[in-house]
């Protein structure tokens, strides 16, 4: 069974920075892109951005990409998300997703989520 | 970016009725559209990719249509384990954008 579980939400101070990971099991982790996904209170969601399966290739969203780098550790089966200068409007949660196994689709499956406040 | 248009915003409906969700991308996606349901404090569930493919495990009362701007969620008998928000995702093209979801409660 696919498992995604998030971890590292919390309050952050606006303009620090804060880590999130993503712990996968049930799945070769090393053969699929994997994504970040978040969901702002007022429920609108938003991609985030894409890693390669192999971690060599990265994909942001335009108004992000300056402030987020998504990383992987394949031996750990890990996905990350730093986040840099966080603002309030980075309030969310926070989902790891996986495509589906023949990789037509994004978004196959969802972690559970982790929620980062922006507050001081 | 591509924006979606899904329709309605809030929707009310009975045990048994037919109910339909819109999205309209603001330009062609060909297929690349995928339908969600979230239920209160859950994370999203996959129920069609790329427009009518239904997911695995996926009740046959849900179904999706459509091609190019123009998509339909389908839901042929409600039910009332079916309450929950529904999204839809474009993957035609990045970056990846969703519509702003439809609530789906019981008159």
């Amino acid at each position: 069974e696919v498992q995604l579980v998030e971890s590292g939400g919390g309050l952050v101070q606006p303009g620090a920075s804060l880590k999130l990971s993503c712990v996968a099991s049930g799945f070769t982790f090393s053969d699929y892109w994997m994504s970040w996904v978040r969901q702002t209170p007022g429920k609108t969601m938003e991609w985030i951005g894409d890693i390669k399966y192999d971690g060599s290739y990265t994909n942001y969203a335009p108004s992000l990409k300056n402030r987020f780098t998504i990383s992987r550790d394949n031996a750990k089966s890990t996905l990350y998300l730093q986040m840099s200068n966080v603002r309030s409007e980075d309030t969310a949660t926070y989902y790891c997703t996986r495509c589906d196994s023949t990789g037509s689709t994004p978004f196959a499956y969802w972690g559970q989520g982790t929620l980062v406040t922006v507050s001081s | 970016d591509i924006q979606m248009t899904q329709s309605p915003s809030f929707l009310s409906a009975s045990v048994g009725d037919r109910v339909t969700i819109n999205c309209k991308a603001s330009q062609n996606i060909n297929r690349y559209l995928n339908w969600y349901q979230q239920k209160l404090g859950e994370a999203p569930k996959l129920l069609i990719y790329n427009a009518n493919s239904l997911q695995t495990g996926i009740p046959s009362r849900f179904s999706g249509s459509g091609s190019g701007t123009d998509f339909t969620l389908t839901i042929s008998s409600l039910q009332p384990e079916d309450v929950a928000t529904y999204f839809c995702l474009q993957h035609n093209s990045w970056p990846y954008t969703f519509g702003a979801g439809t609530k789906l409660e019981l008159k």
